[in-house]
């Protein structure tokens, strides 16, 4: 069973649009969710990450979204960039305990 | 602070061998985790090792083992590869501070011929 679900699987955005990631969770026991950032040949890098008790996190142009009655959360990217084009998963854990369940990732490509 | 460092990068064994790769996680860091990434079925969690013991485990067969030493370099260890074992290997350090943020390694590219 997938703990984590991601959607889209790829996105194309123009540069200076915004690029909207959806992520939905089964496990309501989750209390911390990342959003990683990978380029080829790296490993996947933490953007940016938020807990069940905010509904919004903002770090510059990247912002989650989180609606914990509906399982879900979202990460938004405002006036994408050229070199945002990335791969961007998703995570889930329960606090503490070091096991992360990922999404399958979303493939993102900025167009100049 | 250097990195999240793993090695080999890359790797070629044939089905029946053994392999084993080495991770060494970012220093004052004493939590390690391996994951392993395919393009089917994305990003799973193998292992987390803290202090020494594992602390987490996924759901990977027996053939998937590993260990963790006193410094808190980690080895994972995969016998009798398969061809569906062909990966990206990814370790994990974190300093299990309340944030529990996750650092990544660069993977080590494993094919199995």
């Amino acid at each position: 069973q997938q703990q984590v679900k991601q959607s889209p699987q790829s996105l194309i955005v123009q540069k200076g649009g915004i690029s909207i990631i959806n992520c939905a969770y089964e496990n309501t026991a989750f209390d911390y969710f990342p959003w990683y950032q990978q380029f080829p040949g790296k490993g996947p890098a933490l953007l940016i990450a938020i807990r069940p008790d905010v509904s919004e996190k903002k770090e510059g142009r990247f912002t989650i979204s989180f609606n914990k009655s509906a399982k879900q959360f979202s990460l938004h990217i405002m006036d994408s960039q050229p070199g945002d084009s990335a791969t961007y998963f998703c995570a889930a854990s329960i606090l503490g305990f070091n096991k992360f369940y990922f999404g399958s990732g979303t493939k993102l490509n900025v167009k100049p | 602070k250097a990195g999240v460092t793993q090695t080999p990068r890359y790797l070629i064994k044939t089905r029946g061998q053994q392999v084993t790769l080495s991770c060494s996680p970012i220093s004052g860091h004493r939590s390690v985790s391996w994951y392993q990434q395919t393009p089917g079925q994305g990003l799973q969690f193998l292992f987390e090792y803290f202090s020494e013991t594992q602390r987490n485990k996924g759901n990977f067969p027996g053939r998937f083992s590993g260990r963790q030493f006193s410094n808190s370099r980690s080895e994972m260890n995969v016998s009798t590869l398969e061809l569906g074992d062909s990966a990206l290997y990814l370790c994990a350090s974190s300093s299990r501070t309340s944030t529990d943020t996750q650092y990544f390694g660069p993977g080590t590219r494993l094919t199995v011929l």
